[in-house]
């Protein structure tokens, strides 16, 4: 398995400013993953980081507006930029793909609230 | 594309009892992987239970098992002996075996899971 470090939990911040969400994984990870949780609803995949290469976005999601590192194997930030209270969401890093096992891991999520 | 398709936004049990989660999807290909995902108030996702299209045999987990019908595509969840720790969100998931970027999941609706005591 993998424990995932997600910070911060949780954010309240201004319309127009920028937040950058931390995720820290305990062993080596080819790809990590950021999705978003809107209220109430399913999640939705925005990107994938690789090390070592430009995130991949999905239909949607852009990389002005969701900037993504991956400066190596254990950590990648996600900044949500520009921020509007549309973008008030749950945001979760995953890993997966750990030792042959199949499933994803997942941090503990971000809420962000967007006033 | 892959679709997932929950058509339950919330079910309600009560504790002791047995309530089945339904989940359609929609794909072209053979060979993936399937997931119950519980998310409960903490927002933190447990994975459940996990079935291999090309097993026949339902996984099952203690009090967790599916129904897994490839032909029908349907991949519903049974929770027996409910109890009040299993009120939470519960996401069906696909994961494509035939292309690269493998550990990408397609998430269902959700369906809220009440227990009354």
């Amino acid at each position: 398995s993998a424990v995932i470090s997600q910070k911060p939990s949780r954010d309240i911040c201004q319309r127009g400013t920028s937040l950058t969400i931390q995720c820290q994984v305990d062993s080596q990870v080819t790809m990590m993953f950021w999705y978003r949780q809107q209220p109430g609803q399913s999640l939705t995949l925005i990107a994938t980081a690789n090390q070592g290469s430009e995130a991949t976005y999905e239909s949607g999601f852009v990389i002005d507006k969701f900037p993504i590192s991956r400066p190596n194997l254990t950590f990648s930030t996600l900044t949500v930029s520009n921020m509007s209270p549309e973008d008030s969401s749950i945001y979760l890093c995953s890993v997966g793909d750990l030792q042959g096992l199949s499933e994803a891991f997942f941090g503990q999520g971000t809420r962000l609230t967007v006033v | 594309a892959q679709t997932v398709t929950q058509s339950q936004p919330e079910m309600s049990v009560q504790e002791a009892e047995t309530v089945t989660l339904s989940c359609t999807y929609d794909t072209s290909e053979s060979d993936y992987y399937l997931f119950w995902y519980k998310q409960p108030p903490s927002r933190q996702m447990i994975l459940v239970i996990r079935q291999e299209a090309y097993k026949q045999q339902n996984a099952t987990e203690n009090r967790f098992s599916v129904n897994f019908q490839k032909a029908a595509k349907s991949f519903s969840l049974k929770i027996s002996d409910s109890q009040l720790g299993d009120a939470a969100m519960y996401f069906c998931a696909y994961r494509t075996l035939e292309s690269y970027n493998t550990d990408k999941l397609i998430f269902g609706t959700g369906t809220r899971l009440q227990v009354f005591p």
